[in-house]
């Protein structure tokens, strides 16, 4: 079975500080995904890459950063977290098109809390 | 801009009964995925459909895909309430790379 993890469930920071969240994957996969969850507004694409040291933005970069230094490892950084940030981080992983298929497999999530 | 669109957003059901649930999307695509998600948990996979009419089904949920219509479908058969969680499509298109595009959700409670 795939598994996606991530590095916290609850995580609690005070605004301004430099906040990173963690997704290692062990399938192998080249892609990796972040997003947020908020109530009423669904997941929204953070930010994707689709290689060691890849990257791409998506629909709402604006406030973090991305590094992919291994192909494992998917790490999304706040670079001075704002209370507008509080929210479900959900990390997700697919492998390269095989079969026409391009299905995600997420990980158990990250609450952050920025007060 | 490739949109996603679920109805209900909230679809509250007794036991027993039957119900479908919409997911039309607005441009090409053959390729369409199923997600559950339970409250405070993450999102698990369900179904993928990867053609025009393709159906699947796993106990109480059946999918099914119309490429020709753009919608897909999730539908209930005599629900229990084991399956209340919010349930999610998502699609991806030609020129989207890896990247899904997901609907809004839908929120089903099935009450005994």
């Amino acid at each position: 079975d795939v598994k996606v993890t991530q590095s916290s469930r609850y995580l609690v920071k005070r605004t301004g500080e430099k906040v990173f969240l963690e997704c290692v994957q062990d399938m192998d996969h080249e892609n990796m995904f972040w997003y947020r969850q908020d109530p009423g507004l669904g997941l929204r694409l953070i930010y994707f890459s689709y290689d060691v040291k890849m990257k791409e933005k998506g629909d709402i970069p604006e406030g973090y950063s991305v590094s992919r230094e291994k192909k494992e490892r998917f790490s999304l950084i706040l670079e001075s977290a704002s209370t507008n940030q509080t929210s479900m981080y959900l990390c997700a992983s697919s492998p390269p098109e095989g079969g026409g298929l391009y299905e995600q497999y997420f990980g158990p999530g990250t609450r952050l809390t920025v007060t | 801009e490739l949109k996603v669109e679920q109805n209900p957003l909230f679809l509250s059901m007794q036991e027993g009964k039957n119900y479908t649930i919409y997911c039309n999307y607005s441009t090409t695509s053959d390729r369409l995925y199923w997600y559950r998600q339970d409250p405070g948990k993450s999102l698990e996979s369900l179904f993928v459909l990867l053609s025009n009419g393709a159906v699947k089904q796993e106990g109480r949920l059946m999918a099914s895909l119309d490429t020709k219509a753009r919608l897909s479908t999730l539908h209930i058969t005599a629900a229990v309430h084991d399956l209340s969680a919010t349930y999610f499509c998502a699609v991806d298109w030609e020129t989207s790379g890896s990247r899904l595009t997901f609907g809004e959700g839908t929120q089903l409670t099935v009450n005994p």
